[in-house]
C-alpha cells in the first residue's frame, strides 16, 4: 500500500528557510512524479509545483519561483520541499501528493501525505 | 492559467438527500477534472478522476459528470461521513494544476 509520511510540524521566524520531507513507500519511487499543495488556514488548496523524482527536473508555480526549491533523494524515497525567506503569509499546512501517471507527471494526484503545518510567526 | 469556480460556497443537505455540487472551469479542460473530498485535519482524498470516474474504494454514491467547462458531483444519499469539503481540479492545461475554492457540504 501507498504511504506518504511527511515530517513534523515547524515554527519559524520571518525570513527564516523551511525544509519538509515526505517519504514515500509502498511503489516504486523513481516511477512517479511528486507534487506539493499548500493550504493556508480555512482556505482552499494552492499548487506549489512538481518534481521529477527520476531526473530531479522541477516546475514551480509562478508565485513561488526564486523562494522554492524541491529535491529528493532516491536512496531513501524521500522528497524534500525547501521555502525561504518565510513570510506571516506562508503559514499553513504543506502537503506532498504523488502524481497518478506512470513515468511522465502531469496528472491528479492520487495519495497525499498527512500534511505539515508551518508557522511563521515572530 | 485556468480558473476553476465551485458553487455553492456551502450546501446544507440533511441526511439521506441528495446533494449536487458544481464546478466550473474558464476554459475547456475535457475530462480532466478531479475532484477531492476533505474532512477536517485530514489530507484531501480522491474520489473522482476523469471527471467521472470513481477512485478506488470510494463508494457508489459518489458520481461525476459533465466535460469541457461544466463538471457535477452528485452524492445520492448523503452519510454522515461525507460532511466535508469538496474541491475539483484541472488537469489539462498546466502549469499550474488549479483547484476550485471549495464547497462544504454541511448538515442541515
Amino acid at each position: 500500500q501507498v504511504h506518504l509520511v511527511q515530517s513534523g510540524a515547524e515554527v519559524k521566524k520571518p525570513g527564516a528557510s523551511v525544509k519538509v520531507s515526505c517519504k514515500a513507500s509502498g511503489y516504486t519511487f523513481t516511477s512517479y512524479y511528486m507534487h506539493w499543495v499548500r493550504q493556508a488556514p480555512g482556505q482552499g488548496l494552492e499548487w506549489m509545483g512538481i518534481l521529477n523524482t527520476r531526473g530531479g527536473s522541477t516546475t514551480y508555480a509562478q508565485q513561488f519561483k526564486g523562494r522554492v526549491t524541491m529535491t529528493r533523494d532516491t536512496s531513501t524515497s524521500t522528497v524534500y520541499m525547501e521555502l525561504s525567506s518565510l513570510r506571516s503569509e506562508d503559514t499553513a499546512v504543506y502537503y506532498c501528493a504523488r502524481d497518478s501517471l506512470v513515468g511522465s507527471g502531469w496528472s491528479f494526484l492520487d495519495y497525499w501525505g498527512q500534511g505539515t503545518l508551518v508557522t511563521v510567526s515572530s | 492559467e485556468i480558473v476553476m469556480t465551485q458553487s455553492p460556497a456551502t450546501l446544507s443537505v440533511s441526511p439521506g438527500e441528495r446533494a449536487t455540487l458544481s464546478c466550473r472551469a474558464s476554459q475547456s479542460v475535457s475530462s480532466n477534472l478531479a475532484w477531492y473530498q476533505q474532512k477536517p485535519g485530514q489530507a484531501p482524498r480522491l474520489l473522482i478522476y476523469g471527471a467521472s470516474t470513481r477512485a478506488t474504494g470510494i463508494p457508489a454514491r459518489f458520481s461525476g459528470s459533465g466535460s469541457g467547462t461544466e463538471f457535477t458531483l452528485t452524492i445520492s444519499s448523503l452519510q454522515s461521513e461525507d460532511f466535508a469539503v469538496y474541491y475539483c481540479q484541472q488537469y489539462s492545461n498546466w502549469p499550474p494544476w488549479t483547484f476550485g475554492q471549495g464547497t462544504k457540504v454541511e448538515i442541515k
